[in-house]
């Protein structure tokens, strides 16, 4: 059972629109990850927030941004959408200590 | 940088057979975790099992061991006795403290009856 929820599951949008992607970490969940899985390929660090700080990025452009919440949600936003944005995008989230993360379900984005 | 290597981008096994899914990493890091994760086509990665590095050790998860060579950089997974539902990719993933996981391609994994 997944204690890690991501919402929506399945989104399509333009190209240069913006998009919102969510996630629910379970309780007490204080570090939460985004990456970026392209189809046929392994999940990209996009990057990570701690106590509602990002102390990690990815190699990706400032148009990917993000937020955490105090509740454990946090929100990965992608301004100015490209095609090749197309992917999946996995949430992940962790107690803080190097055993592991708990993954979602994922958010697959298509860029039309 | 770190990197991690899966050089079997597909593999098949039948069922209640035994296969080894192979892992190589590079790292200048002495403690850090390594992962097996399933992603079944329900997209969710579910982790198998977890190594760490100054463990000597072999983890094992029922049905689920590996072989972990650290001079090598190696870290294999053994699946023993297969089952149908064991049928998903499955990604090697390296953790350095409590950094980002960095991935390999992954491998895909059928199982025939």
């Amino acid at each position: 059972e997944t204690g890690v929820t991501q919402s929506p599951t399945h989104l399509i949008k333009t190209r240069g629109q913006q998009v919102t992607l969510r996630c629910s970490s379970q309780s007490g969940h204080n570090t939460v990850s985004w990456y970026q899985q392209a189809l046929g390929q392994g999940p990209q660090f996009i990057f990570q927030y701690y106590r509602e700080e990002e102390n990690g990025r990815g190699n990706f452009p400032p148009r990917f941004s993000g937020l955490q919440f105090p509740n454990y949600s946090s929100e990965l936003n992608v301004n100015a959408l490209e095609l090749d944005d197309s992917a999946l995008y996995l949430c992940a989230s962790s107690t803080g200590t190097p055993s592991g993360y708990t993954f979602g379900s994922g958010t697959r984005l298509t860029v039309v | 940088a770190q990197t991690v290597t899966q050089s079997q981008p597909e593999m098949s096994v039948q069922e209640a057979e035994t296969v080894t899914l192979s892992c190589t990493y590079d790292t200048s890091e002495s403690d850090y975790y390594l992962f097996w994760y399933k992603q079944p086509p329900s997209r969710q990665m579910i982790l198998v099992i977890r190594q760490e590095a100054y463990k000597q050790q072999n983890a094992t998860e029922n049905r689920f061991s590996v072989n972990f060579q650290k001079a090598a950089k190696s870290f294999s997974l053994k699946i023993s006795d297969s089952q149908l539902g064991d049928a998903a990719m499955y990604f090697c993933a390296y953790l350095y403290n409590t950094d980002k996981l960095i991935f390999g391609t992954g491998t895909r994994l059928q199982v025939f009856p």
